[in-house]
């Protein structure tokens, strides 16, 4: 059974840091792309980072380029944001979701989250 | 950067036929993905590719997706699909995943 399950969540002064995992089983954690989507409270998913399946490849949305850090470690099946310089408006539900492209799919979708860690920025 | 844009509310009484509309442009060239969130949970991947079904989403769930707009519709509506909805497609250009703005389905 592939599960997602994210740790590091918590209070933070703004300015402040902190480093989310997402610890992942089940699966051949190396064989797929993970992303990070967050959540703030009452909105909506809005996609953070993505990182390919030996990190040769990093996308970040514009909001987070400079401040948040994906990475990976394929030896511990985990995914990993660092965030720095957190601001009040990152404060939000951080879930880790893997890629998954179905044989003769056209590209990838999220095909499992985990259930997310709450970050909240507040002095 | 690309837009989606989806209706903030839909209502339906139950047994009735729900559509759901995710606007963009072209996104009839991109492939549509749509997640289903309810309260306090993950979402939860219920089309991909436009239209097909992950295996445990009732046939109820379908795709459709040209032109403009992409919509997920949901026939003899129950209870227990009132959630929040969010299309989602990969932008190519800015090679950004993208999400629609969600949909809040109410089953009156």
């Amino acid at each position: 059974e592939v599960q997602l399950v994210e740790s590091g969540g918590g209070l933070v002064k703004p300015g402040g840091s902190l480093r989310l995992s997402c610890a992942a089983s089940g699966f051949s954690f190396n064989s797929h792309s993970m992303n990070w989507v967050r959540q703030a409270p009452g909105k909506g998913l809005e996609w953070v980072s993505s990182i390919t399946s030996y990190s040769s490849y990093i996308y970040n949305a514009e909001l987070v380029k400079g401040r948040f850090t994906i990475s990976r470690d394929n030896a511990k099946n985990s995914l990993y944001l660092q965030m720095n310089s957190l601001r009040a408006e990152d404060t939000a539900v951080y879930y880790c979701a893997r890629d998954f492209a179905k044989e003769g799919g056209e590209g990838y979708y999220f095909d499992h989250w985990g259930q997310g860690t709450l970050v909240t920025v507040s002095s | 950067s690309y837009v989606l844009t989806q209706p903030p509310s839909v209502s339906v009484a139950p047994g009735k036929t729900a559509r759901i509309t995710c606007g963009g442009n072209n996104i009839g060239s991109k492939s549509v993905h749509w997640y289903q969130q309810k309260p306090g949970q993950a979402p939860v991947v219920v089309i991909y590719y436009d239209s097909d079904r992950p295996s445990g989403i009732p046939e109820r769930f379908s795709g459709s997706n040209s032109g403009n707009t992409a919509t997920l519709t949901i026939s003899t509506v129950e209870a227990g699909d009132e959630a929040d909805y969010y299309c989602q497609v990969w932008d190519t250009i800015s090679d950004h995943w993208v999400f629609g703005g969600g949909t809040k389905l109410t089953v009156l």
